[in-house]
């Protein structure tokens, strides 16, 4: 039973360089999100998708991109890394929506130098 | 919009006593709170939560109360364990497609 899948688990990004976080789910939940955690600041939501083909901004979504084509997976791309994008991002997924359980990957350690 | 402010930002307890994490939020329109246990290098997990026509839910150990009037809910750990370690977050919702605001989190250390 895999649940939620990140990958990659860590990784270093120079400024100005682009990548792809990938998430997928096993759990055929309609609803999926991505998060970010700094440290002492909790889980600010960057974006999330109520199903295939539909997307929308959460808290946070400046500098980052998503797609939804399939309900299984869903990338998280950002363009142009900064700094300030230096975090943990978790992916997560839930069977009804925000005000339901959610469940979350191992999470991604991501550094922009 | 929503604010969720969570106290304490680190709690020490010895092992076998009781913990308790408060947490307030603002928008009185919330109405979903879950409590989430977050363990060293995983992703956050479910512990319980409650729903605003609910003043108090228990499962085993743990158990959240709600006070809506008050704008408050807390987190209560009995007989805590050392496989209670961990950061613990509270959160509001108002609604199934609307956001989900999570407190800033609170360390938990289980003293022997």
């Amino acid at each position: 039973n895999a649940g939620v899948t990140q990958t990659p688990k860590f990784r270093i990004l120079k400024i100005g360089q682009s990548m792809t976080l990938q998430c997928t789910q096993d759990m055929n939940h309609n609803y999926m999100y991505w998060y970010r955690q700094d440290p002492g600041m909790g889980l600010k939501l960057i974006y999330y998708s109520v199903g295939a083909g539909i997307t929308d901004k959460g808290e946070v979504p400046n500098g980052y991109n998503v797609s939804r084509s399939t309900t299984e997976d869903f990338p998280l791309r950002l363009e142009l890394a900064a700094p300030s994008q230096t975090s943990v991002y978790f992916c997560a997924s839930s069977p009804k929506g925000l005000n339901t359980e959610a469940f979350f990957g191992q999470g991604t350690r991501l550094t922009v130098v | 919009g929503e604010n969720v402010e969570q106290h304490p930002s680190t709690l020490s307890v010895q092992e076998g006593d009781s913990a308790v994490i408060k947490c307030t939020y603002s928008d009185s329109a919330s109405n979903y709170f879950p409590w989430y246990k977050q363990e060293l290098g995983k992703g956050p997990q479910l512990i319980i939560d409650i729903r605003s026509n609910v003043g108090e839910k228990k499962d085993q150990r743990i158990a959240v109360t709600l006070n809506k009037t008050a704008k408050h809910f807390s987190l209560h750990i009995t007989e805590t364990q050392p496989e209670d370690s961990a950061v613990y977050f509270c959160a509001a919702s108002r609604g199934r497609d609307d956001k989900i605001i999570f407190g800033k989190g609170t360390r938990l250390h289980i003293l022997p």
